[in-house]
C-alpha cells in the first residue's frame, strides 16, 4: 500500500534561518507531489507541485522554494524565514490514474520567532 | 479571488442531528468535487467525492449534493457523532483531477455537541 511522509513534525525556528521539510511516498511510482500551507483563516493554499523529478510548478510567488531529487521525494526549502511564514506546511500525492484525490502526510508546523 | 468558498467557519450540531456543510464554487470549468476532513495537527483525509455528472453521492452517513446551475453543493451527515467534530474542507478541480492539484474552501469548524 502507498504511504506519505514528511517531517519534521514539529519545527520552532528564528526569522532568517534556513527552513527544510522533506516529503516521501512509498509504494507508488511516478507520483505527483504538492506543498500546501495552512495559515490561519486561509484554508489550504497550494505552493508548489511536481509532476516529475527537477519539475517543479509554483502557484504562489513568495519566499520559498522546492525541489525533486528522486522520484519520490519533495523537499520544501528557504533561505531566509519571514514571521509570515509560520503555518502547518502539508504535502501530498496523486497518481495519473486516480480520479482526482489526493493523499496527504502528517503535516509539519511550523513556527517562526 | 477565491474560487471555493465556504462561507461558515464553525458550525455546531447536536449529536445525533443531521449537519449540513456547505460550499460554493466560481469556476465553471471545475468537474470534480471533494470534502477532506482535518482533525488538528493531522493531515487532511478524503472522506468523499462527487463527479459534474452526477447530483448526489451516498457513502454511509455522509452525502454530497451538487447543483451545478447555483455552482453549489453541500455535505450531510446524518447522524453527526462526536467523532465527526473536526474542520471540513470542500475541493474542486477540473478536468477530473489534473496535475496542478485541487482548489480548496477555508474550511468549516464542525463541533458536535453531546
Amino acid at each position: 500500500s502507498q504511504t506519505i511522509h514528511q517531517w519534521p513534525a514539529t519545527l520552532v525556528q528564528p526569522v532568517g534561518s534556513p527552513l527544510s521539510l522533506e516529503c516521501t511516498v512509498e509504494g507508488t511510482s511516478n507520483p505527483n507531489l504538492y506543498w500546501y500551507r495552512q495559515a490561519a483563516g486561509r484554508g489550504l493554499q497550494l505552493l508548489f507541485y511536481s509532476v516529475g523529478i527537477g519539475q517543479i510548478s509554483s502557484e504562489v510567488p513568495q519566499n520559498l522554494s522546492a525541489s525533486r531529487p528522486q522520484d519520490r521525494q519533495f523537499i520544501l526549502s528557504s533561505k531566509k524565514l519571514l514571521l509570515s511564514d509560520s503555518g502547518f506546511y502539508l504535502c501530498a500525492w496523486t497518481t495519473l490514474w486516480n480520479t482526482g484525490e489526493l493523499f496527504f502526510g502528517e503535516g509539519s508546523r511550523l513556527t517562526v520567532l | 479571488d477565491q474560487q471555493v468558498k465556504q462561507n461558515s467557519p464553525s458550525l455546531s450540531v447536536q449529536e445525533g442531528r443531521i449537519s449540513i456543510l456547505n460550499c460554493d464554487y466560481t469556476n465553471s470549468m471545475f468537474d470534480y468535487f471533494l470534502w477532506y476532513k482535518k482533525y488538528p495537527a493531522e493531515g487532511p483525509t478524503f472522506l468523499i467525492s462527487i463527479s459534474s455528472i452526477k447530483d448526489k453521492n451516498e457513502d454511509g452517513r455522509f452525502t454530497v449534493f451538487l447543483n451545478k446551475s447555483a455552482k453549489h453543493l453541500s455535505l450531510h451527515i446524518v447522524p453527526s457523532q462526536p467523532g465527526d467534530s473536526a474542520v471540513y474542507f470542500c475541493a474542486a478541480s477540473e478536468g477530473g483531477g489534473g496535475a496542478d492539484g485541487l482548489t480548496f474552501g477555508k474550511g468549516t469548524h464542525l463541533i458536535i455537541q453531546p
